[in-house]
């Protein structure tokens, strides 16, 4: 059973520090991996999808790498800002191709 | 933003008592989900379903059943609903079961 972990629970950072959030899976037999973020009380906005044959995708400031051997993937986020603190999580897509399997997510909160 | 519409946005209800939430997309996607949000649990898949009349189980599908009689319309029922079934519930779409998905605003449906 695939099982998605994320590493820490949460972060504390100051304003304009560069960050690595980080997604580990069990099972490396993944479609592909997608990072979301999710703001208190609201729902899930996709940040970013890599496909299982592609090693990062990049969008503004965030860019998220994939290591399918060894089951990781990392969200880096340059010069960190107040809006960026939220919940981000990251899910994969089962062998079956059908539906995401989620971790729980690290809270990340920005300070001025 | 994809055009994805829960509702209600919250419910309150009392334990026995039936309960559907309606998820509406205006994308002609095929693939659409329910899941389950908790503290400590994180997402969890409940239903997904690929194509009209065409559905299947997930994670934590007890107690729960759904219906797609139309592409744009996903209902999901709890037949009688229970305490533990106080949650807060996302519906998501996605054009194939490995494209990029997409989330509601989610409801709060808490059971008393």
């Amino acid at each position: 059973k695939q099982e998605v972990t994320q590493i820490p629970a949460a972060l504390s950072v100051p304003e304009g520090e560069n960050l690595v959030l980080n997604c580990s899976f069990t099972d490396s037999a993944i479609y592909n991996l997608q990072w979301f973020r999710q703001d208190p009380g609201k729902g899930l906005t996709s940040l970013l999808l890599i496909q299982s044959s592609q090693r990062e995708q990049t969008s503004g400031r965030l860019n998220a790498s994939l290591d399918k051997s060894s089951g990781r993937s990392t969200l880096y986020i340059a010069a960190s800002q107040p809006g960026d603190s939220a919940t981000y999580l990251c899910a994969v897509v089962d062998q079956a191709g059908t539906a995401l399997i989620f971790g729980k997510g690290t809270t990340l909160s920005v300070s001025s | 933003d994809a055009g994805i519409t829960q509702s209600p946005r919250h419910k309150v209800t009392e334990t026995g008592t039936p309960v559907t939430l309606r998820c509406h997309q205006t994308e002609n996607h095929r693939y659409m989900y329910w899941y389950r949000q908790d503290p400590g649990h994180g997402l969890r898949l409940i239903h997904y379903s690929y194509g009209v009349k065409d559905t299947d189980k997930g994670e934590v599908s007890d107690g729960y059943s759904v219906s797609r009689s139309k592409t744009e319309d996903f209902l999901l029922t709890l037949e009688s609903a229970t305490s533990s079934q106080t949650s807060v519930y996302f519906c998501a779409i996605s054009e194939m079961g490995a494209t990029e998905a997409f989330f509601g605003q989610g409801t709060r449906l808490t059971v008393v």
